[in-house]
């Protein structure tokens, strides 16, 4: 079955700075690669997805870039806050088909110091 | 639109025990999955269900258990509780047309003692 490792498990970075997450998967027909972020105390939601069609998504300061060759793909976000700080999923699945079966990555924590 | 809801938040059991958690999804989501999360492993996958049927079973002992209902409401079970079951259990919706987006409720925090 599908495996997706996560790198690193815990980041700090100063606030304004750049943060990178990485992720690699294990099975190459995982198509459908979304983020989630959880704070302390909180539900985990959605905060970018890619599908494997595209190599690179941005929304604001968020973006995400998809190597599907090397299979992996990566979380950066641009000019952090401290809002920023949380727990960040990376996840895969094959989208449609017969799968429907997220398989997350064990996540980062992610402390944005002011 | 009403989110996620989970029932209960909280339960305390001791081993041995069984245990049932509830799920209710967003109005039209008719796929539920079922999530065990823990410090170390994360989020795992246990279950997904769609239209009552499930469709994909993670890697867990038979002891846990769900099923789906006509109006999409879920339930898990997990019966001769174990103290490694203590962990956060969430559930998440979504539509089949996105399935890859999920929504998911607060979860139910279960300790086992």
């Amino acid at each position: 079955g599908e495996n997706v490792e996560q790198h690193p498990s815990t980041l700090s970075v100063q606030e304004g700075d750049s943060a990178v997450i990485k992720c690699t998967y294990s099975d190459s027909a995982s198509n459908y690669f979304p983020w989630y972020k959880q704070e302390l105390g909180k539900r985990p939601q959605l905060i970018i997805d890619i599908r494997s069609n595209v190599g690179e998504k941005k929304d604001q300061r968020i973006a995400v870039t998809l190597n599907k060759t090397a299979k992996h793909f990566s979380l950066h976000i641009t000019e952090t806050q401290p809002e920023d700080s949380a727990v960040y999923f990376c996840a895969a699945s094959r989208s449609g088909g017969s799968n429907y079966k997220l398989t997350f990555g064990k996540g980062t924590l992610l402390t944005v110091n002011p | 639109k009403a989110g996620v809801t989970q029932t209960p938040r909280y339960l305390i059991k001791t081993r041995g025990q069984q245990v049932t958690l509830s799920c209710s999804p967003i109005s039209g989501h008719r796929s539920v999955s079922w999530y065990q999360q823990t410090p170390g492993q994360g989020l795992q996958f246990l279950f997904e269900y769609f239209s009552e049927t499930q469709r994909n079973k993670g890697n867990f002992p038979g002891r846990f258990s769900g099923r789906q209902f006509s109006n999409s409401r879920s339930e898990m079970n997990v019966s001769t509780l174990e103290l490694g079951d203590s962990a956060l259990y969430l559930c998440a919706s979504s539509t089949d047309r996105e399935w890859g987006i999920q929504y998911f409720g607060a979860g139910t925090r279960l300790s086992v003692l």
